[in-house]
């Protein structure tokens, strides 16, 4: 699986969006991006994933660059709840062997 | 669904003990995964398995740990002897193995004493 690089935290101020970018330089064209988050003692929760569109669900938006080698997430407007670590992630999605391994991600504070 | 279960919640034993951390992953996913989370470290993945059968172990630290998948809706992770360098928090995640998404429980906190 490609390796993902994300800035070690961020700030934001609730109500604003918060914009998470993640380079993935090495990302091979049956790769998919995926995003997850963890919220302070829990476990991770998927967010959002995809594999060169632009994507939307209730949670937040993904968008990747045309040339697939960086992406974004966005929440589009923080709350006090997003407060997490961020996991980028880009992996196959339909492989059996395909094991799901997490980097340092991006800890993200929402701030009043 | 529950969603993943993960038994116990907190687990605190002393040094040299054995120490079996149990999950129940959600039913019909049939891959399964066991990570380990600590400050130093971050989240690691220890084994994963598809279809009851351990695909990848590559991140069990030593031969102290073990993990055995006796059918699809149970998981054991055990540490026999166990150390204080063990403790962490422990996940258990599962999916379908042809799915996007792994679901999470709520983690196991060991502590070795």
């Amino acid at each position: 699986d490609a390796k993902t690089t994300q800035p070690p935290s961020m700030d934001c101020a609730e109500g604003r969006a918060a914009n998470l970018p993640c380079n993935h330089s090495t990302i091979s064209g049956n790769e998919y991006v995926y995003w997850y988050r963890q919220i302070h003692s829990q476990g991770p929760q998927y967010i959002i994933h995809g594999l060169k569109n632009n994507e939307t669900n209730e949670m937040a938006s993904l968008i990747i660059t045309e040339d697939r080698k960086s992406s974004t997430l966005i929440l589009p407007h923080a709350t006090l709840r997003d407060t997490a670590v961020y996991y980028c992630i880009v992996r196959i999605p339909s492989s059996n062997t395909g094991k799901l391994i997490f980097g340092q991600g991006t800890t993200l504070q929402v701030k009043p | 669904d529950a969603g993943v279960i993960q038994s116990p919640r907190h687990e605190v034993t002393e040094m040299g003990q054995e120490v079996t951390l149990r999950c129940k992953p959600i039913s019909g996913h049939n891959s399964l995964f066991w990570y380990r989370q600590t400050m130093m470290r971050g989240l690691e993945l220890l084994i994963y398995f598809n279809n009851n059968v351990p695909i990848d172990d590559s991140g069990m630290p030593e031969d102290r740990f073990s993990a055995k998948m006796p059918n699809a809706s149970f998981s054991t992770l055990k540490i026999q002897p166990s150390e204080p360098r063990d403790s962490a928090v422990y996940f258990c995640a599962s999916r379908y193995s042809s799915g996007t998404e792994a679901f999470f429980g709520q983690g196991t906190r060991l502590t070795v004493v």
